[in-house]
């Protein structure tokens, strides 16, 4: 199956500050998806985003299927930012998803 | 409210114990999954229905078995629960499979298996 990496495994930032999210997939997909889990484990989807770019007001994403990675940008951060950001590649009815990046925003 | 709804939230079995999660969703999707998460880890697929009338296994299937009652409803059975099952179980559909389509999911069942 197709393997995804994440990185970093963990992020403090200061509220207000920028940051990027990497998604590393292993073999072409076609369907790439980013989620946020809330500190209450609430799975959001944030985008469907197999190639291009997207935005949704701070958030936006970008994915280079040529060269197998979606990134996940987030500007002016705030506290409700904080949880776990996980991106996943769904294939032939299965999936598979990293192990997330786990973002802490500090007031 | 529109959505994807499981039941129980919460669960406490005993080893060898049986029961079934409960998933259903209202918006018409023809797709539904059933996922678990373990600490610190992504999802892992156990198993899916593509539609109505069909299941597939997923990448941990055992010790699981699903029954997709009908285009809403999509069930996940423990026939003999073991601690390696304690999780956070999340039920979860798309419009169909394939591209194009946003998986969306439910609250979760935490389940600990003593």
């Amino acid at each position: 199956g197709i393997q995804v990496e994440q990185s970093p495994p963990d992020l403090i930032l200061q509220e207000g500050a920028n940051s990027t999210l990497r998604c590393n997939f292993s073999d072409s997909v076609n369907n790439l998806q980013w989620f946020h889990q809330n500190p209450w484990g609430q799975l959001i989807n944030l985008f469907y985003i197999p190639s291009g770019t997207k935005q949704n007001g701070r958030l936006s994403a970008t994915t280079v299927a040529t060269e197998r990675y979606s990134l996940l940008y987030i500007s002016s951060s705030q506290t409700t930012d904080s949880g776990v950001y996980f991106c996943a590649a769904l294939y032939a009815g299965k999936s598979t998803f990293g192990d997330g990046t786990t973002l802490t925003v500090k007031p | 409210n529109a959505g994807v709804t499981q039941t129980p939230k919460f669960q406490v079995l005993k080893t060898g114990q049986s029961m079934t999660l409960q998933c259903a969703q209202d918006m018409n999707h023809n797709s539904m999954y059933w996922y678990r998460q373990d600490p610190g880890m992504g999802l892992r697929l156990i198993y899916y229905s593509a539609s109505e009338g069909t299941t597939d296994k997923g990448e941990v299937p055992n010790g699981y078995n699903v029954s997709r009652l009908n285009k809403r409803e999509f069930s996940l059975r423990l026939e003999s629960a073991a601690p390696s099952q304690t999780s956070v179980y999340f039920c979860a559909s798309s419009l169909r499979q394939g591209t194009g389509e946003k998986l969306l999911f439910g609250s979760g069942t935490q389940l600990s298996v003593l």
